[in-house]
């Protein structure tokens, strides 16, 4: 079980950029998040997928920000125009979710986007 | 809205000390409650995870606890260590996402 991995973990970049982080979550797992974590404080939630559908997105995930599961496998999330306030950890987690149970949601070791 | 609370915002102490760390939440309607170390510049690893129908959990040194009704969780450390230096974030499932605390920073002192 090799776990979330999140690339890369480090991006910089000038304010106006275009960015793109990727999330490969564990292998069985149906559902993926995303989360954004700023200096301080706890994560807060962008949107989530079961397999490739995107089921819920958070008023935080302003119209320069999308994200794509094309194959219910890994997720890409991309910002355009990025402005200063993107500056954060972008977190991924993955869960089991079916039947009965509710899993725990595993994370990632985030992308830390810093913007110059 | 949903909020989570986590009190102290942060804690230091001796090592070999017993602590409690507290979070409150509330939306009583939740599936489950979910206890994470955060290290300086890492993910989350997850500690616990509380069903709403159960009243606590352990493992090791940890055991966390759940009371719906009060809309609390406490999560305590037995016997801390240096290695226990951490930020501990405590998240509610009342849906499809989880709702964060904003963390308590600890520090185990040798």
């Amino acid at each position: 079980d090799t776990g979330v991995s999140q690339n890369p973990r480090h991006k910089i970049t000038k304010r106006g950029q275009n960015v793109t982080f990727r999330c490969d979550p564990i292998s069985e797992h149906n559902r993926l998040y995303w989360y954004r974590q700023t200096l301080g404080q706890g994560p807060e939630f962008l949107t989530y997928f079961q397999n490739e559908a995107q089921l819920e997105k958070s008023r935080l995930l302003s119209d320069r920000f999308s994200a794509e599961r094309p194959k219910g496998s890994f997720s890409t999330l991309e910002i355009q125009r990025t402005e200063q306030g993107d500056s954060a950890m972008y977190l991924c987690a993955s869960s089991l979710v079916g039947g009965a149970s509710n899993q725990p949601q595993h994370f990632g070791d985030g992308t830390r986007l810093s913007i110059l | 809205k949903q909020e989570v609370t986590q009190i102290p915002a942060a804690l230091s102490v001796p090592e070999g000390e017993n602590l409690v760390l507290n979070c409150s939440f509330t939306d009583s309607a939740i599936y489950n409650l979910q206890w994470f170390r955060q290290d300086p510049g890492k993910g989350l690893t997850s500690l616990l995870l509380i069903q709403s129908s159960q009243r606590e959990q352990t493992s090791g040194r940890l055991n966390a606890s759940l009371d719906k009704s009060s809309g609390r969780s406490t999560l305590y450390i037995a016997a801390s260590q240096p290695g226990d230096s951490a930020t501990y974030l405590c998240a509610e499932n009342a849906g499809n996402m989880l709702t964060f605390g904003g963390g308590t920073r600890l520090m185990v002192k040798p």
